[in-house]
Formats: structure tokens, sequence, C-alpha cells
């Protein structure tokens, strides 16, 4: 079945360490997206790319970092310069020109200890 | 910043219609309304969209009104497993770029 596999599910880090969340998608989808969640609140657009090696900032892009090498895949690195890394990460994509529906993948919790 | 504004939480009776509002009286007109659910730990799933006429789906029903600035997401019967966040995001179709969600609206299904 087609669908976008988040890995890790579960990823403990010490401060001060960079960390690679991974999105994959079978999916043939053009875009791609990272979203931050923090508990209670709502999705926060990190980065997106509409094509391959191409991508832009949304609005919480500081201490994150995405390449887009492959139609497929999407990495979000965590660096260290980003000061509250902990929460919970979820990747999605679309295909562009039909009904513009997002599929979501099953999310990665970073917790910085 | 999102271009709708939902109510933060809502409780409806196991078995009853819910009727989640929300407004979005910024809307364009080529923008479409889309709802999206969240479940507890879960990754969104998409629910429904619309541009201007009613729509239905096996999951739920979408009532926009004339001017189109404000839509009701309808549940004829919830159950337990509808207790989720749901979000509504207004976006015009055939578009590829950012997509902006604001916090939803909690929805608590009472037994």
């Amino acid at each position: 079945d087609g669908g976008i596999t988040q890995s890790p599910k579960y990823l403990f880090r010490k401060e001060g360490q960079n960390v690679t969340l991974s999105c994959e998608q079978n999916l043939n989808h053009d875009a791609m997206y990272w979203y931050r969640q923090d508990p209670g609140q709502g999705l926060r657009l990190i980065y997106y790319s509409q094509i391959v090696n191409d991508f832009q900032k949304g609005d919480i892009a500081e201490g994150y970092s995405v390449s887009r090498e492959k139609k497929e895949s999407f990495p979000l690195t965590v660096t260290s310069a980003q000061k509250n890394p902990t929460a919970f990460y979820l990747c999605a994509s679309q295909l562009v020109g039909g009904a513009n529906v997002l599929t979501f993948g099953a999310g990665s919790r970073l917790t910085v200890l | 910043d999102a271009k709708t504004t939902q109510p933060t939480s809502m409780d409806c009776a196991e078995g009853r219609a819910a009727n989640l509002p929300c407004n979005h009286s910024t809307i364009s007109g080529n923008e479409y309304v889309y709802w999206y659910r969240q479940i507890h730990s879960q990754g969104p799933q998409y629910i429904i969209h619309g541009l201007k006429n009613n729509e239905t789906n096996e999951m739920a029903s979408l009532i926009i009104t004339e001017d189109r600035k404000s839509s009701t997401l309808i549940l004829p019967h919830a159950t337990l497993r509808d207790t989720a966040v749901y979000y509504c995001i207004v976006r015009p179709r055939g578009r590829d770029d950012k997509i902006i969600f604001g916090k939803g609206t909690r929805l608590h299904i009472l037994p």
C-alpha cells in the first residue's frame, strides 16, 4: 500500500547533538512538508519542497535543515542551533494539481534530554 | 497566520450529530475549504473539502454558507472514535505552496 513512512517513531538525543528524521513516500507525490507540533498546539510549518532539489522555509525554519535529493525522500535535520527541539514532528506529501489533499505520516517524537 | 477561526473545544454526546464551525471571512474566490482531523499522537487525516456547494462523503458532510465566509463540518452520528482535533484550512486547489494549520477544535465525544 502507498503511504508515508517516518522514522524513527521515538528518538532521544542529548543537547548539542544533531539528529535527522527520515520521511519517505511511495505515492509519487511532488510536494513534501515538515511540520512541528508542541503539546496542545496546532501544526507549524518548518520547511516544504515542491520539487526535487528545491525547498522553501516555512514559519519556523531556524535551527532546522532539509534536503530533497530524491522525489521520494525529504529528511529533516534538527541541529544544535534549535533551542527547543523537543516536539512531535510530522511529514506530509501532496500530489500537485489534483485535489490537493495532504497525506501525513505517523510522526516522530523527539525528546532532548 | 491561519486564515480560519475555530472554537477551541466542543463536546458532543455519542450518537448525536457533531457540528463543528469554521469562520473564514477573508476567503478568496479560488480557495477551497479543507477539513482534517488528528487523533491523539497520530498524523492528521483528510476528511472532506469543498468550494461552494455542500459536500458529503462516507465520513462527514460539509456545509458552506452562500457568502462562503463560514462553514460547518457535520459528523452525523458521532462515536467515541471521533474524539480528535479538527482543523479547518483554506487554500487554492492546484497549488503546492505553504499550507497553514491553525490550532483547530478539540472535539470530545461524551459517552
